[in-house]
């Protein structure tokens, strides 16, 4: 069936490095893929998604790549604030939307 | 625009009590589900609806019920609480749940459940 694998956690980095979260796939076709963001205390938000391979979605300087060839959509960025500090979710969608375990990130300042 | 609205935020219960955990949006979804999430284990889906009168199981459904009489609501129902169900229930809905679907889902900001 459907899948999602995440890299385990907790990643702990300093203030403007660079960060990558992998997220790789198992599935039929090709699902739209999204990341997921959940600040302490609070529910899941969309952070981008991408709905077809090549398709490449952004947003507050996170970037991830729909990659078909490798069955991938890791999240990346250039330069991590203290605020980025969250618990980070990949996800496919079909019926139902399947998520990854989860990755918690610490940005030290 | 509130949103997925999650009532109540805290909750503690004894083994063996009743609960429900009510969901509402005000967004015209027709799909709506709920997720329990527990350390390191992601998110787990719990039951989920297509649409007002429909209802399917998702990964974890026992000792769960779910019913949905209306568009806007979804409540969760455990009709005999047991510890192993202390955890953080999420409730989401999306535009629709026919087929494959690229729209993202709304979240709920939770329900802190504890079973003593």
């Amino acid at each position: 069936g459907d899948s999602v694998t995440q890299m385990e956690g907790p990643v702990t980095l300093s203030e403007e490095a660079f960060l990558t979260i992998n997220c790789t796939y198992t599935a039929t076709g090709y699902p739209s893929l999204f990341w997921y963001v959940q600040y302490p205390g609070e529910g899941l938000q969309l952070l981008l998604k991408a709905t077809k391979a090549d398709d490449k979605g952004s947003n507050k300087g996170f970037e991830a790549t729909y990659r078909k060839e490798t069955t991938s959509f890791h999240l990346e960025k250039g330069s991590v604030q203290v605020s980025d500090s969250a618990v980070y979710f990949c996800a496919l969608i079909r019926r139902k939307i399947i998520f990854g375990s989860g990755t918690r990130l610490s940005i030290r300042p | 625009n509130a949103g997925v609205t999650q009532t109540p935020k805290f909750q503690v219960l004894k083994t063996g009590q009743s609960m429900t955990l009510q969901c509402a949006q005000d967004m015209n979804h027709e799909y709506m589900s709920w997720y329990r999430q527990d350390p390191g284990m992601g998110l787990r889906l719990i039951h989920y609806s297509v649409g007002a009168g429909i209802t399917d199981q998702g990964e974890v459904p026992n000792g769960y019920n779910v019913s949905r009489s209306t568009t806007e609501d979804f409540p969760l129902r455990l009709l005999s609480a047991a510890p192993s169900q202390t955890s953080v229930y999420f409730c989401a809905s999306r535009l629709s749940g026919q087929g494959d679907s690229n729209q993202p889902q709304h979240f709920g900001d939770g329900t802190r459940l504890s079973i003593l």
